[in-house]
């Protein structure tokens, strides 16, 4: 069965940077990417952006532009996120999500979600 | 502020219907049949439970289906059960500079 596993809970300072992993299984990994969500306690969903687990292209939210960058490890089937110059408004629960292989279809439909990490922030 | 617009709560009693609604604009729901809800009980992941307005995944109750008018997109519970009683967010794809928009998320409460 598709699963997505995603690294624990993490604790940073203002300044700093985190890096979220994802492993998927259950499918061929390269022919599917992956997206990010992330949701601030209490609130809504929030796309952040997206990564081709075949070429590894990407897209960012412009929110999220200059701060964020997704990698994916074929050999491993892991998907990373890393966050830098955090805020305390990026905390957060951050899911990872399986997208479209190719940009060109990417639309919103996920179809399965990791378990979420917890992203706090704070001094 | 959300790009798409719901209501924070709805609510309806065990046996009844409800639609949610999810209201965007011509450059999102209008112009594409690209519109998605997740289902996200407290603690969970979101669940994907309708894709394209209207097509529910493997597994998905029959009990919801979407639905898409103009600017509008609906989804409706029917025979309302305990166990859906959860938040639900609508998803719209938004062309290829920002492909991905969600609603703020509606708070179904069960009576």
């Amino acid at each position: 069965q598709v699963q997505l596993v995603q690294s624990g809970a993490e604790v940073k300072k203002p300044g700093a940077s985190v890096k979220v992993s994802c492993k998927a299984s259950g499918y061929t990994f390269t022919r599917y990417g992956i997206s990010w969500v992330r949701q601030a306690p209490g609130q809504g969903l929030e796309w952040m952006g997206w990564i081709s687990a075949d070429t590894g292209n990407t897209n960012y939210a412009q929110n999220f532009q200059g701060r964020v960058t997704m990698t994916t490890d074929t050999s491993t089937t892991t998907a990373y996120m890393e966050l830098r110059s955090l805020r305390s408004d990026d905390t957060a629960m951050y899911y990872c999500a399986r997208d479209c292989s190719s940009w060109f279809c990417v639309d919103g439909h996920f179809d399965y979600w990791g378990q979420g990490t917890l992203v706090t922030v704070s001094s | 502020q959300s790009a798409l617009t719901q209501p924070a709560s709805v609510s309806g009693s065990p046996g009844q219907s409800l639609t949610i609604s999810c209201t965007g604009t011509s450059s999102d729901v209008g112009s594409y049949d690209l519109v998605s809800w997740y289902q996200q009980h407290p603690g969970k992941a979101p669940r994907l439970m309708i894709y394209a307005v209207s097509t529910r995944p493997s597994g998905v109750s029959n009990r919801f289906s979407g639905s898409k008018s103009g600017n509008t997109a609906s989804l409706t519970i029917s025979v309302l059960q305990a166990e859906d009683e959860a938040d639900y967010y609508c998803c719209s794809y938004a062309g290829h500079r920002t492909p991905v928009v969600f609603g703020g998320g509606t708070k179904l409460t069960v009576l």
